[in-house]
């Protein structure tokens, strides 16, 4: 079936440690996005890319960074530089025009 | 900017009970208008969608109509059940690659 997999669905970061967020499609979808979401924030935009090889910062980028090298994976790196980083983190595709997104099932980061 | 806002929760209802949870929205231009849906530990889902002024979204007996002379999209359901139990986001996009704008989200709780 086709769909979006993230993983790990838990993650823990020790203190100065980066960690990567992995998040593969099958749906053939050109647009990634990835979205935090905090408790009673709803979700905020960290980064999107509308195709490979390019990426824009979302309203959160900062302490974020991510790859778009193939189609299918649009991994993000959680840096030492965010200094809270604990959240739920989703990711999602969609094709353009007014297809909707399709989203999966999320990693909870925890610090450690 | 684009902003969307949406009833604080929790919304406590026992089962059959009548469903709204309110949606306004502030955008420029004619954005699309969805609901998604959140059950525990989970990522999103669409629950429904509309893609123009009077435009009715309709899925799994809840409804939405885009107003655009309130520039709302109220979710409603004519009797819940306990499955109905999640969190509930009203999201609009303008742009043609998908950038979502989220409210902060809806918790429903159906005690049987």
């Amino acid at each position: 079936d086709g769909g979006i997999t993230q993983s790990p669905k838990y993650l823990f970061r020790k203190e100065g440690q980066n960690v990567t967020l992995s998040c593969e499609q099958n749906l053939n979808h050109d647009a990634m996005y990835w979205y935090r979401q905090d408790p009673g924030q709803g979700l905020r935009l960290i980064y999107y890319s509308q195709i490979v090889n390019d990426f824009q910062k979302g309203d959160i980028a900062e302490g974020y960074s991510v790859s778009r090298e193939k189609k299918e994976s649009f991994p993000l790196t959680v840096t030492s530089a965010q200094k809270n980083p604990t959240a739920f983190y989703l990711c999602a595709s969609s094709q353009e025009s007014n297809q909707p997104q399709h989203f999966g099932d999320g990693t909870r980061l925890s610090i450690l | 900017g684009n902003s969307v806002t949406q009833m604080e929760g929790p919304v406590t209802l026992s089962e059959e009970a009548f469903l709204t949870i309110n949606c306004t929205y502030t955008a420029t231009g004619y954005p699309s208008l969805f609901w998604y849906v959140q059950y525990p530990g989970e990522g999103l889902q669409l629950l429904l969608k509309a893609t123009k002024a009077d435009d009715k979204g309709s899925n799994k007996g809840f409804e939405a109509t885009y107003r655009k002379e309130t520039t709302s999209f109220h979710l409603e359901k004519g009797s819940v059940q306990v499955s109905d139990s999640a969190v509930y986001f009203c999201a609009l996009k303008t742009d043609s690659w998908g950038k979502l704008q989220f409210g902060s989200g809806t918790q429903v709780v159906v005690t049987p």
